[in-house]
């Protein structure tokens, strides 16, 4: 079993939509949760940072993360054609000096206009 | 801000020789990780430089090696290149153990 899961779609939806994106994770030492979006040939963009349980809002994204059942969400409103890129979930241990991130393979989404 | 940038952007090299890919971290940030992505997965986390000094490796041989800078810039270095080493290379940099930022990745082709 991997230690991060993410199904990797492609998911397609169409503009204005709520998109919602998942990782499900075994390590649970895993205590920092991040969301990056890669267009194709790019680097990786932080879109959203979260520690522990709970919500947090950026604009259109939500980033839920609840440790109870190792589930981690990304929710999309009123998505554009803009957002169609590949959204990887990262998590990572800082304890016990553990600094890496360790990521899920990815979601492909597009939007259509 | 300029950002984490990385060059080259493109390189392609054949099959045993050696290749070196540099990194300029975000200004203020003092940590510079490496990673690898092969098509279609997510990133592996090849290792970590903090105060110059390689503080975690992942699960790389040792044919990977780096270096940091007291600019805090640093190198990836790959020796005995092999056909699977060919990946985009992401250098991420960080305050300490903060948010990690990307930069644009160096693609690397080994024929």
């Amino acid at each position: 079993q991997k230690e991060v899961e993410q199904d990797p779609g492609p998911l397609s939806v169409p503009e204005g939509a709520i998109v919602s994106l998942n990782c499900t994770y075994s390590n649970s030492a895993f205590q920092y949760f991040m969301w990056y979006r890669q267009y194709s040939r790019k680097g990786p963009e932080l879109l959203m940072y979260t520690y522990s349980s709970g919500n947090k809002e950026d604009g259109r994204f939500t980033a839920q993360v609840d440790k109870s059942s190792k589930y981690i969400s990304l929710f999309i409103r009123d998505s554009q054609p803009s957002d169609s890129a590949t959204y990887l979930c990262a998590m990572m241990d800082s304890g016990a000096g553990s600094y890496q991130l360790t990521f899920g393979k990815g979601t492909k989404l597009s939007v259509i206009p | 801000d300029a950002g984490v940038t990385q060059s080259p952007t493109h390189l392609i090299k054949t099959r045993g020789q050696q290749v070196t890919l540099r990194c300029s971290p975000k200004s203020g940030h003092d940590t510079v990780s490496w990673y690898q992505q092969a098509l279609g997965q997510g990133p592996q986390f090849i290792f970590q430089y903090y105060e110059e000094e390689e503080r975690q490796r992942g699960n790389f041989p040792d044919r990977f090696s780096g270096h940091q800078f007291p600019n805090y810039s640093s190198e990836l270095n790959v020796n005995a290149l092999l056909l699977g080493d060919s990946a985009l290379y992401l250098c991420a940099s960080s305050l300490q153990n903060t948010e990690a930022f990307f930069g644009q990745g160096t693609r690397l082709t080994v024929v």
